[in-house]
């Protein structure tokens, strides 16, 4: 079964509004989560690393008072694209992993189109 | 910066075929890992590779870690319809670290 669970899975929002997505992880602890876009038929490109307790990590390039992240339990990140514009349409997805040994595991994404 | 190149984009191929996807790095990777994404899921871990040469066979797939641990391969055998889907590999490049950079991906369809 799932072992990371993300929210929502689709979302359609107006130009200029903030939407939340949540990132959990199931029966277990997850200190550090990764918050991956993806645009059609392209890769994952990391966008941030979700510290608990402490201030997320930008990936180069990618702004941080626009995605901002908040990873404040063990088991909940959530990345909140603020003002959106049609441009942040994309596929969204989350991961984390039990420990460094471990794989990743994905949420289901959520997929974000901005009218 | 840390990159990950991966051919082909693009794969299509008669179902019983074999089909190959290779990754290459310009520095050491730690470790590299595949994921498995069908059209319109989640990419799903395939296995993750850590020593010098290593090989590991799941069923019809193959993959290899290059003794220099900067290139990667994955073979399918005699594909089947329920191999399509986009093949990623990621590498990473800090020991005892979590994150992974992607390759573009392989996207494999299959000629029932």
């Amino acid at each position: 079964g799932a072992v990371v669970s993300q929210h929502p899975s689709r979302v359609i929002c107006k130009s200029g509004t903030s939407v939340k997505i949540e990132c959990r992880s199931l029966d277990f602890q997850a200190t550090t989560m990764f918050w991956y876009r993806q645009f059609p038929k392209q890769s994952l490109m990391l966008m941030a690393t979700s510290n608990e307790g402490s201030k997320a990590t930008y990936e180069q390039g990618v702004e941080k008072d626009k995605f901002l992240i908040n990873h404040a339990s063990l088991t909940l990140s959530t990345l909140t694209v603020t003002s959106a514009h049609p441009e942040d349409s994309s596929f969204y997805i989350c991961s984390a992993s039990f420990n460094y040994n471990s794989p990743l595991h994905f949420g289901n994404g959520t997929r974000l189109t901005v009218t | 910066g840390q990159q990950v190149m991966q051919i082909p984009q693009y794969q299509h191929v008669q179902e019983g075929e074999d089909f190959t996807t290779y990754c290459n790095s310009s520095t050491t990777l730690s470790n590299i890992q595949w994921y498995k994404q069908r059209p319109g899921g989640h990419p799903v871990f395939l296995i993750q590779l850590v020593k010098s040469g290593e090989v590991k066979k799941q069923k019809r797939l193959t993959f290899q870690f290059g003794e220099a641990k900067k290139n990667s391969s994955l073979h399918i055998t005699a594909t089947q319809t329920t191999d399509v889907g986009t093949y990623f590999c990621a590498g990473c490049f800090e020991e005892g670290a979590q994150k992974l950079v992607f390759g573009q991906g392989t996207r494999l369809t299959i000629n029932p």
